[in-house]
């Protein structure tokens, strides 16, 4: 079965370094998310990707954050200069139809970021 | 705005045990209701869904019941196994086809399920 793939897994950092997180979304699929979720809260949206650029995005995510589709397979987060508040779980999905996505949605097993 | 509110966990049970898992939500009209559920290792996938009052969705031997009066839809299954060791999302979206970033996720609840 297809599958959103993130790498790493875990990924520990300091305060004030850049990161960059990996996702491989499902190879057919065109639309493109970033949630979080900080440890004990609910699960955020951050952004939504179509066509090489952003179509959505929430009030989290500010000018410290920026995507890409540098390639054909892989969707990145970057955070430009982390900040504690920024650790937290980042989940990536990826969907064949902007509709409908509560039931669309393919996600991935997250990658957990430590910023210390 | 909306929102969901969901049990805190951990919980544990025994295998074979009977389980609920709380959700609770605040939204203006009719909105869509969603389990969803992540295995260790894996994404978050969807579970289960009702789109209006009084459906029940159903999966796995899972069910939830979308209970309008009491703004609830509360996971439950009769007899628990270790395969179903997960963190269970509880979600909404207003309306059913809404877009990605109008998921309202509650915060996860942690089930782990004993030999």
């Amino acid at each position: 079965e297809p599958e959103v793939t993130q790498t790493p897994s875990h990924q520990v950092t300091q305060m004030g370094q850049e990161v960059i997180l990996r996702c491989v979304p499902i190879s057919n699929h065109l639309y493109f998310y970033w949630y979080r979720q900080i440890l004990g809260q609910k699960v955020e949206f951050l952004v939504s990707f179509y066509n090489n650029e952003i179509s959505e995005k929430s009030e989290i995510f500010d000018d410290q954050f920026s995507v890409e589709r540098p390639d054909g397979s892989n969707f990145t987060l970057k955070i430009r200069s982390t900040k504690l508040e920024d650790s937290a779980m980042y989940f990536c999905a990826s969907s064949d139809f902007s509709g409908q996505a509560a039931e669309k949605l393919f996600f991935g097993s997250g990658t957990q970021l430590s910023v210390l | 705005g909306d929102s969901v509110t969901q049990m805190e966990g951990p919980v544990t049970l025994s295998e074979e045990a009977f389980l609920t898992i709380n959700c609770t939500y605040t939204a203006t009209g009719y909105p869509s209701l969603f389990w969803y559920v992540q295995y260790p290792g894996e994404g978050l996938q969807l579970l289960l869904k009702a789109t209006k009052a009084d459906d029940k969705g159903s999966n796995k031997g899972f069910e939830a019941t979308y209970r309008k009066e009491t703004t609830s839809f509360h996971l439950e299954k009769g007899s628990v196994q270790v395969s179903d060791s997960a963190v269970y999302f509880c979600a909404l979206t207003q309306p059913l086809y809404s877009s990605a970033s109008k998921i309202i996720f509650g915060s996860g609840t942690r089930l782990s399920i004993r030999p």
